[in-house]
């Protein structure tokens, strides 16, 4: 069964451009979920959504956003890009509806750097 | 709010010693908890998970973890550390009116002296 995977791994972007990352889910999961890892506010929730419905969002301003297809991959997107969007974005695949339910298998990652 | 505190930001022991990472959190009476591993530059692996049941619970690697509801905790622990052992462990907790949000401590990197 395959898991979690992200691309690209790695990317490197200039400030003010837009970039966006995709997660494709372990098969059968409905529910996606993106955080946000850096090293000084370490890792933060952005937003979740299942069933192509966003039913949770983080702290995060309107930059980023993101979606999900019919599928259950999820794109993200982040526009205007600053220098403090330097970050390991994880993606976080779940077949439950709740965090108690089932676990929430992560991918490896996609290390963003802004430059 | 939701909160997580690990309250260590590091942790040096030796190989064959005993370990134990502290998880605190703030909000709710039924959160779901759970430890993660992160190697660098990689994903997190469960440890494992507590969602209700008995309060002592086995992971994989001869982790396991207590639920502690009166304080609030829900502290990792392993008799024996193997050098392979070093990395960084989160623990998280999510509830139920969050669906699959989780809200992670700051991490506890383990160092391994042989």
């Amino acid at each position: 069964k395959a898991g979690v995977t992200q691309t690209p791994r790695y990317l490197i972007k200039t400030r003010g451009q837009q970039v966006t990352l995709s997660c494709s889910p372990i098969s059968g999961h409905r529910s996606v979920s993106w955080y946000q890892q850096t090293p000084g506010q370490g890792l933060q929730f952005l937003f979740e959504y299942f069933s192509e419905t966003q039913r949770n969002k983080g702290n995060f301003p309107g930059r980023f956003s993101g979606r999900q297809f019919s599928n259950s991959r999820s794109e993200m997107n982040v526009s205007t890009l600053e220098l403090g969007d330097s970050a390991l974005y994880l993606c976080a695949s779940s077949s439950g509806q709740g965090a108690g339910d089932t676990e929430a298998f992560f991918g490896q990652g996609t290390r963003l750097t802004v430059v | 709010a939701q909160s997580v505190t690990q309250p260590d930001i590091h942790i040096t022991v030796s190989e064959g010693a005993s370990l134990e990472l502290r998880c605190n959190y703030s909000y709710g009476a039924t959160p779901y908890l759970f430890w993660y591993v992160q190697s660098p530059g990689q994903g997190l692996q469960l440890l494992l998970k507590y969602f209700s049941g008995d309060t002592l619970v086995q992971g994989i690697k001869g982790f396991e973890a207590e639920f502690k509801r009166s304080q609030s905790s829900f502290n990792l622990r392993k008799p024996s550390v193997h050098w392979s052992d070093a990395a960084e462990y989160f623990c998280a907790v999510g509830w139920r009116e969050y669906g699959n949000k989780l809200v992670f401590g700051a991490g506890t990197i383990l160092r391994v002296k042989s």
